[in-house]
């Protein structure tokens, strides 16, 4: 069965900087993988996905990440944060049997400090 | 084009009270979805439709109905609300296909007291 661990519930960084997010994944199949951010009452927005192609994934915003499968990791980095990164990010796998039906991890929220 | 549009925006049942939340899409996509949040949870999938005329329960259908009234529109109803599920319920949309983006609208929150 698939399912996505967010290693941390809350991480706090200062601006200017690195931002490193840290997701796990479990998957019978090659997974897809997403992250996902949402900023304080707001929906959700796509920040990068990961579908077997190059293994380092570039993102909106400066943010990339990098699908390693003898970790079964899909960390989300930035080299410097800004205010305005402040948000709750998700880490997402598919359920391959069920079209593309998400699984979501329990998020970490992001603080930056100036 | 507006993207994945969900009606109302906020709501306030008492238990034991009925509501549909409407959820519509203009990019022609096939498969549809409904999700839940919580605090500390995540998004969690209450129903899907991977295509007009077909739904399939997801993590957490119990107490809710789906109808896939058209392509465009997917519509969840709470019979009978109880506190446990208020939540902020978002629906989305994508092309049925591996690791297409899925599209969320703006959510609803839903307040059962």
């Amino acid at each position: 069965a698939q399912s996505v661990t967010q290693l941390d519930s809350h991480v706090s960084v200062s601006e200017g900087t690195p931002v490193l997010l840290r997701c796990n994944y479990s998957s019978s199949y090659s997974p897809s993988l997403f992250w996902y951010v949402q900023h304080p009452n707001k929906g959700l927005q796509l920040l990068l996905k990961y579908t077997s192609a190059a293994t380092l994934v570039k993102g909106i915003n400066g943010f990339e990440a990098e699908f390693k499968k003898s970790e079964t990791s899909f960390h989300l980095t930035k080299p410097s944060a800004h205010m305005s990164d402040a948000a709750e990010y998700f880490c997402v796998v598919t359920i391959q049997q069920a079209g593309t039906a998400l699984i979501f991890g329990k998020g970490t929220t992001l603080s930056v400090s100036s | 084009n507006a993207g994945v549009t969900q009606t109302p925006k906020f709501q306030v049942l008492k238990t034991g009270q009925s509501m549909t939340l409407q959820c519509a899409q203009d990019m022609n996509h096939n498969s549809m979805y409904w999700y839940r949040q919580d605090p500390g949870m995540g998004l969690r999938l209450i129903y899907y439709s991977a295509s007009e005329g077909t739904t399939d329960k997801g993590e957490v259908p119990n107490g809710y109905n789906v109808s896939r009234l058209n392509k465009r529109e997917f519509s969840l109803r709470l019979e009978s609300a109880a506190p446990s599920q208020t939540s902020v319920y978002f629906c989305a949309s994508s092309q049925p296909q591996t690791g297409e983006t899925q599209y969320f609208g703006p959510g609803t929150r839903l307040l059962v007291l």
